[in-house]
């Protein structure tokens, strides 16, 4: 079945440094992929998202590109601040079972000035 | 103006009450979903519906049981709870046929959650 697989955190990084969570994913068809992000006591907001292979995401400066050759959807940020500070899900849709999300287990991104 | 919106966002109980969470959206989707959050962040989708008809139903105890009144209302009720249901649950929304895609494949935005705690 679908399912998808994201680096185990907590991640903890210095304002201005380089941000990547790994996400690679298991599906059949052409999915479509996304990132949530959740702020603390917050719900699920979307980040990013990509519809078909090759397709970049990008928002607030966070940025994924769909990689159908290495089952891959990786979030990259350049410079991250304090306020990034939340929990990431890579997540799927449209699989091999329509209708639903599957989620990564989230990654807990903690930023210090 | 909240696109999605469930009501209470707290909620805490004792063992063995019946409870009710309330969804409503206002962006004109015409498919909701409930999904639970344990406490180890984990999400997962419980129900889906589509133009109030039930089409997700997953391994979920059959003390849940979604109602959807119309379209813009998706509510969960829960019979005889347990301390295992101790959860946050979101609800969440998608356009899907109304945008002329696939079901299932259009983005679904999420409602604030609520946080429910069995005592």
């Amino acid at each position: 079945g679908d399912s998808v697989t994201q680096m185990e955190g907590p991640v903890t990084l210095s304002e201005e440094a380089f941000l990547t969570i790994n996400c690679t994913y298991t599906a059949t068809g052409y999915p479509s992929l996304f990132w949530y992000v959740q702020y603390p006591g917050e719900g699920l907001q979307l980040l990013l998202k990509a519809t078909k292979a090759d397709d970049k995401g990008s928002n607030k400066g966070f940025e994924a590109t769909y990689r159908k050759e290495t089952t891959s959807f990786h979030l990259e940020k350049g410079s991250v601040q304090v306020s990034d500070s939340a929990v990431y899900f890579c997540a799927l849709s449209g699989g091999s079972t329509l209708g639903r999300l599957y989620f990564g287990r989230g990654t807990q991104l903690t930023v210090w000035p | 103006d909240t696109a999605v919106s469930q009501t209470p966002k707290y909620l805490v109980t004792q063992m063995g009450n019946d409870k009710s969470i309330k969804c409503e959206q206002n962006l004109g989707h015409d498919t909701m979903y409930w999904y639970k959050q344990d406490s180890k962040k984990f999400l997962k989708i419980m129900f889906s519906y589509n133009n109030k008809e039930l089409i997700i139903n997953e391994t979920v105890p059959n003390r849940f049981s979604p109602k959807s009144p119309d379209k813009a209302h998706l509510n969960l009720h829960i019979n005889s709870l347990e301390l295992g249901d101790s959860a946050v649950y979101f609800c969440a929304s998608s356009q899907d046929q109304a945008s002329g895609r696939a079901w299932g494949t259009d983005t679904q935005y999420f409602g604030p959650g609520t946080r429910l705690t069995v005592l």
